[in-house]
């Protein structure tokens, strides 16, 4: 079955940490991923996507994410938090043919001052 | 260029009565979505339309019914409102062309309450 996983429902960091989070995937086919960010009470603006190429993709806010074929994983990082980044993260995998896109549950980030 | 809009931005309603969400694009794009969120679920498809002319199911269709009124617009239907459609809904829309990078460019969302 086709699904996304992110295993961290909450994550807390202080400001100027490093941060990761962690997105898994199970897809029969050529997997196109996608980071997409949640502030309170607005849509969906996307931070980067993956089709194919290199592996480590740049998004923006500072974002950037590795696709690694290997273990199902597109984990998303940031090297220094911002207090703005506090928001939802929800990863995405769509393509192969499909026109549905699926999403994963979404990391609650919170950023300490 | 306001790309996906969404009315109403909030609406309450009672059980049993009927409401419909509208959605439009100004990206000229091919494929519209629309989805719920739930705290803890992240965003279900209810109903998506690959192209002008087509609409099919998602993963929670059921109780809702679209309308791809044409490229621009698709609206979302609720004929009887049940408590269990208090949601957040967004509409999003896509290329899907050869060519496109193929992200979803989602709309600001409708709160909808059902009492």
């Amino acid at each position: 079955a086709q699904s996304v996983t992110q295993p961290d429902i909450h994550i807390t960091v202080s400001e100027g940490a490093s941060l990761e989070l962690r997105c898994n995937y199970s897809y029969g086919a050529t997997p196109y991923l996608f980071w997409y960010v949640q502030s309170p009470g607005q849509g969906l603006q996307l931070l980067l996507k993956y089709f194919s190429g290199d592996t480590l993709v740049q998004g923006i806010k500072g974002f950037e994410a590795e696709f690694k074929r290997s273990q199902s994983s597109f984990n998303l990082r940031k090297p220094s938090v911002h207090w703005s980044d506090a928001a939802e993260y929800f990863c995405a995998v769509g393509g192969g043919g499909t026109y549905k896109y699926i999403f994963g549950t979404g990391t609650r980030l919170k950023v300490l001052a | 260029n306001a790309g996906v809009t969404q009315t109403p931005k909030f609406q309450v309603l009672k059980t049993g009565q009927s409401m419909t969400l509208q959605c439009a694009q100004d990206m000229n794009h091919n494929s519209m979505y629309w989805y719920r969120q739930d705290p803890g679920m992240g965003l279900r498809l209810i109903y998506y339309s690959a192209s002008e002319g087509t609409t099919d199911k998602g993963e929670v269709p059921n109780g809702y019914n679209v309308s791809r009124l044409n490229k621009r617009e698709f609206s979302l239907r609720l004929e009887s409102a049940a408590p269990s459609q208090t949601s957040v809904y967004f509409c999003a829309s896509s290329a899907r062309d050869r060519g496109s990078s193929y992200e979803q460019y989602f709309g600001p969302g409708t709160r909808l309450t059902v009492t």
